[in-house]
């Protein structure tokens, strides 16, 4: 069946880095691109930013410019998300989801119809 | 502070009919489709609603969406137990070179 199996929890100090992997099975890994979202305790979702394991091509959302990196391994299907220089603020758990889309009249719809579990990262002093 | 609002909270008893709002502006909702997700407690979200009205396979048609200019909403018919979930809207915004925004969410108690 089609999943996305993330890595597991870290804990890190603030200023460090962190990188999520993202491993997706039951689909063509390049047909389809990748979400992450992230949720604070407490709090809704926010969307990171979105890469194409076809082509590459990356968004990022506003916030995360300059903090974010997000690539792919085609060749395990894994998608990463490094954020750097992390505060309190960015712990969370963090989602991949997969960008699913349908085709009406030549025009496609987007939404993320399969998640992963979920990482959570604390970030502590 | 979300650019898509929701109400923070909603509540119904079984068997009754709720609807939760999800309001948004011309750069968003007024200009793109409208996805809904319902994340139980502990879980992961999971996709409940796309394209406004759209239900994927294997959601109930108890659930049903909908949109109007820069609004949309969710409905839940026949309340049940396994309902009582938080709710999130979401929308692309053309705004920043594009984005996803989520509205707040709305936690839904089934009394």
């Amino acid at each position: 069946q089609v999943q996305l199996l993330q890595s597991g929890a870290e804990v890190k100090k603030p200023g460090a880095s962190v990188k999520v992997s993202c491993k997706a099975s039951g689909y063509t890994f390049t047909t389809y691109g990748i979400n992450w979202v992230r949720q604070a305790p407490g709090q809704g979702l926010e969307w990171v930013g979105w890469i194409s394991p076809y082509n590459g091509n990356k968004n990022y959302g506003q916030k995360f410019k300059g903090r974010v990196t997000m690539t792919i391994d085609t060749s395990t299907s894994t998608a990463y998300m490094e954020l750097r220089s992390l505060g309190s603020d960015d712990t969370a758990v963090y989602y991949c989801a997969r960008e699913g889309y349908v085709d009406y009249d030549s025009f496609y719809y987007y939404f993320m119809d399969v998640w992963g579990k979920g990482t959570t990262v604390t970030v502590s002093s | 502070q979300s650019i898509v609002t929701q109400p923070p909270s909603a509540s119904g008893t079984p068997g009754q009919k709720v609807t939760i709002s999800c309001s948004g502006s011309d750069s968003n909702i007024g200009g793109h489709t409208v996805n809904w997700y319902q994340q139980l407690p502990g879980t992961a979200p999971k996709l409940l609603i796309f394209k406004n009205n759209q239900r994927p396979s294997g959601v109930p048609d108890r659930f049903s969406g909908s949109k109007s200019g820069t609004s949309a909403s969710l409905a839940i018919s026949g309340l049940q137990s396994e309902d009582e979930a938080d709710y999130y809207c979401a929308s692309w915004d053309a705004t920043l070179n594009g984005q996803w925004v989520f509205g707040g969410g709305t936690k839904l108690t089934v009394l």
